[in-house]
């Protein structure tokens, strides 16, 4: 199932620097997507989403930008910390006006924030 | 901040028993799930329940898996008689729409 791709398995960043993540998805039946981050022996943690109708949604040090054209969308840190080292995992929705739609994941990104 | 709990948190069986994986919502929400994660793949979709009866599930999801909410506050994934390839991390999550929260998962090894 290769509807939500992230395509880098592992990301190295600097801490104090941006963290760009990326995502694509091929179902254009997805109008709603999400960031959801993990630690080890964790479950997924929400951190941010967006609609489809929006192109850009911003949370303190997390913005995710969405480009419908080109079914990508990005997750920004700014400023990224070492405690944002993590998996990340982007997650798509189809029909969000149908609550309760099931969640199609990724297989996620290795974020590693250096100090 | 309430959170959805998970247990057990390890879970080891032998192949061909029932194992029983428990989870206790948010307590407002009304949208409960089950996703699993084989190591190394993907995080998928198993079901979702909603009103007392399934509202979605996966073509993983067959005969040998159910789920069932016994009283106001659980939300259960039995598995009948469990396979080798059921040795996963078994994630329940619930929401009051979007976005879903997620428990810290059972981890289900089948021997």
């Amino acid at each position: 199932d290769q509807q939500v791709k992230q395509n880098s398995p592992s990301l190295s960043v600097q801490e104090g620097r941006i963290s760009i993540l990326n995502c694509d998805y091929t179902n254009s039946m997805f109008d709603y997507f999400l960031w959801y981050k993990k630690y080890p022996a964790e479950g997924p943690t929400f951190l941010i989403s967006i609609s489809s109708i929006k192109d850009k949604n911003e949370d303190g040090r997390f913005t995710v930008f969405l480009n419908k054209s080109a079914k990508h969308l990005s997750l920004h840190i700014v400023p990224s910390q070492p405690g944002d080292s993590a998996v990340y995992f982007c997650a798509a929705s189809a029909n969000i006006k149908a609550a309760g739609n099931k969640l199609t994941f990724g297989g996620g990104t290795r974020v590693l924030v250096k100090p | 901040e309430p959170e959805v709990t998970q247990t057990p948190s390890h879970q080891v069986t032998q192949m061909g028993q029932e194992v029983i994986l428990r989870c206790v919502p948010i307590s407002n929400h009304l949208y409960f799930y089950w996703y699993r994660q084989i190591l190394g793949q993907k995080v998928e979709f198993l079901v979702s329940f909603y009103n007392n009866e399934i509202s979605e599930k996966s073509e993983i999801f067959d005969d040998q898996f159910s789920v069932e909410r016994p009283d106001g506050s659980n939300f259960t994934l039995k598995i009948r008689s469990t396979k080798l390839e059921d040795s996963a991390m078994y994630f329940c999550a619930s929401s009051d729409g979007q976005p879903q929260h997620f428990g810290d998962g059972t981890r289900l090894s089948i021997l």
